[in-house]
């Protein structure tokens, strides 16, 4: 079936900084790819749609200037944590729609932990 | 909006039984996923239904689709080991499907041996 890799799955960074997430379809074209949040122990809460070459759409209640996504090619979608705070540390996770659409394929996950 | 209730939110059965899980739609389903989920991994597709009626397996788990498209249910045979981890029913948005999906809370399945 069709891949979809994330990288990194594992982060810690400081206060402040930026952390860069990566979702890649690895065999084949996505020109939509979502991201998602999960918190400790709750379910998945759709952020954003990723659109190839336009702006992504966000779900109510989540900041764009915090959480930036760019979708700079078919095959790549990433998802950058500005200025992360504590409250920040997460697990996300991206996905990508197979052929038609009947099926989503997701990444690994990316735990992000904030210090 | 639409919303996935699950059900149990946790489980935890003697290895060899029986179990279902289940995921019920405030709204009519157009497409249901399920997926299993280990603690702080991604998700791996079981199984996807669409039509009301529909039924599925793999190896020794089976999802049906109710007729009226708004119930789904999860039911694994003799259990395993194998089988714990946590379980999510997933909903595309609207009539459209475009891969973009909606969560139950999950359901967390220990087996103990």
């Amino acid at each position: 079936g069709a891949v979809v890799s994330q990288h990194p799955s594992r982060v810690i960074c400081k206060s402040g900084t930026s952390v860069k997430i990566e979702c890649r379809s690895l065999d084949f074209q996505a020109t939509t790819m979502f991201w998602y949040r999960q918190f400790p122990k709750k379910s998945l809460m759709l952020m954003a749609t990723s659109n190839e070459g336009s702006k992504a759409t966000y779900e109510q209640g989540v900041e764009k200037d915090k959480f930036l996504i760019n979708h700079a090619s078919l095959t790549l979608s990433t998802l950058t944590v500005t200025s992360a705070h504590p409250e920040d540390s997460s697990f996300y996770i991206c996905s990508a729609p197979g052929v038609g659409s009947t099926e989503a394929f997701f990444g690994q996950g990316t735990r992000l932990t904030v210090v | 909006s639409q919303e996935l209730e699950q059900s149990p939110q946790s489980l935890i059965v003697q290895e060899g039984k029986n179990l279902t899980i289940n995921c019920t739609s405030s709204k009519t389903l157009y497409g249901l996923y399920w997926y299993k989920q280990k603690y702080g991994e991604g998700l791996i597709f079981l199984m996807m239904l669409q039509k009301g009626g529909e039924e599925k397996s793999h190896e020794k788990i089976t999802a049906k689709l109710d007729e009226k498209k708004q119930q789904s249910s999860l039911h694994i045979t003799a259990s395993q080991p194998s089988h714990a981890g946590i379980y999510l029913c997933g909903a595309g948005h609207g009539s459209s499907n475009t891969g973009k999906l909606i969560f139950g809370q999950g359901t967390t399945l220990q087996v103990k041996p």
